[in-house]
């Protein structure tokens, strides 16, 4: 069945620098990526999403990357801040919605 | 509008007893989710509604679980009996359209089973 891999599972970086979160899928039919931001106790929030019919899309200081012959997706946060601390998951979906199994993000100050 | 809303927010129940998770998408939704989610097994989709009819309960752990939407407005999950295996945070989220839409999720019920 469908299978999202997400790498790292944690991840640190300095305040200022970075961040590159990596998911990959094993269903070439899925056709929408979705990533999620969750605060510690608070619910998924969208932050970001593609389709398949684009390569990039960028959203302020968030962009996310796709290539579909690869079947691999990625989240970039550039000049991250404190803020920028949680867990964030990544998701495919066509038939089904299969979500990864999350990174926890830690910004150090 | 005030967003999905479930109850009850926390739920602390003994082995064996029936448990009932309640949500209320956003008006003008036609699809419904009910995920778990645990440590170890992370977001997990369970089932999803489109305009009311379920349409994919292949992620339901079993028979204990069951989901029923009633009507637009009104979606249950019931867990009978209960197992501490149960225990996660259950979140319902509702989008616009089907699996292609961003989905907004409800504040999450804590279930605990003892």
């Amino acid at each position: 069945g469908e299978n999202v891999e997400q790498h790292p599972s944690t991840l640190s970086v300095q305040e200022g620098d970075s961040a590159v979160i990596k998911c990959t899928y094993s269903d070439s039919a899925s056709n929408y990526f979705p990533w999620y931001k969750q605060e510690l106790g608070k619910r998924p929030q969208l932050i970001i999403d593609i389709r398949s019919n684009v390569g990039e899309k960028k959203d302020q200081r968030i962009a996310v990357t796709l290539n579909k012959t690869a079947k691999h997706f990625s989240l970039h946060i550039t000049e991250t801040q404190p803020e920028d601390s949680a867990v964030y998951f990544c998701a495919a979906s066509e038939d089904k919605i299969i979500f990864g199994k999350g990174t926890r993000l830690h910004i150090l100050p | 509008d005030a967003g999905v809303i479930q109850s009850p927010r926390h739920e602390v129940t003994e082995m064996g007893q029936e448990v009932t998770l309640r949500c209320k998408p956003i008006s003008g939704h036609n699809s419904l989710f009910w995920y778990r989610q645990t440590m170890m097994r992370g977001l997990e989709l369970l089932i999803y509604f489109n305009n009311n009819v379920p349409i994919d309960d292949s992620g339901m752990p079993e028979d204990r679980f069951s989901a029923k939407m009633p009507n637009a407005s009104f979606s249950t999950l019931k867990i009978q009996p209960s197992e501490p295996r149960d225990s996660a945070v259950y979140f319902c989220a509702s989008s616009l359209g089907d699996r292609v839409y961003e989905q907004y999720f409800g504040p999450g019920t804590r279930l605990t089973v003892t």
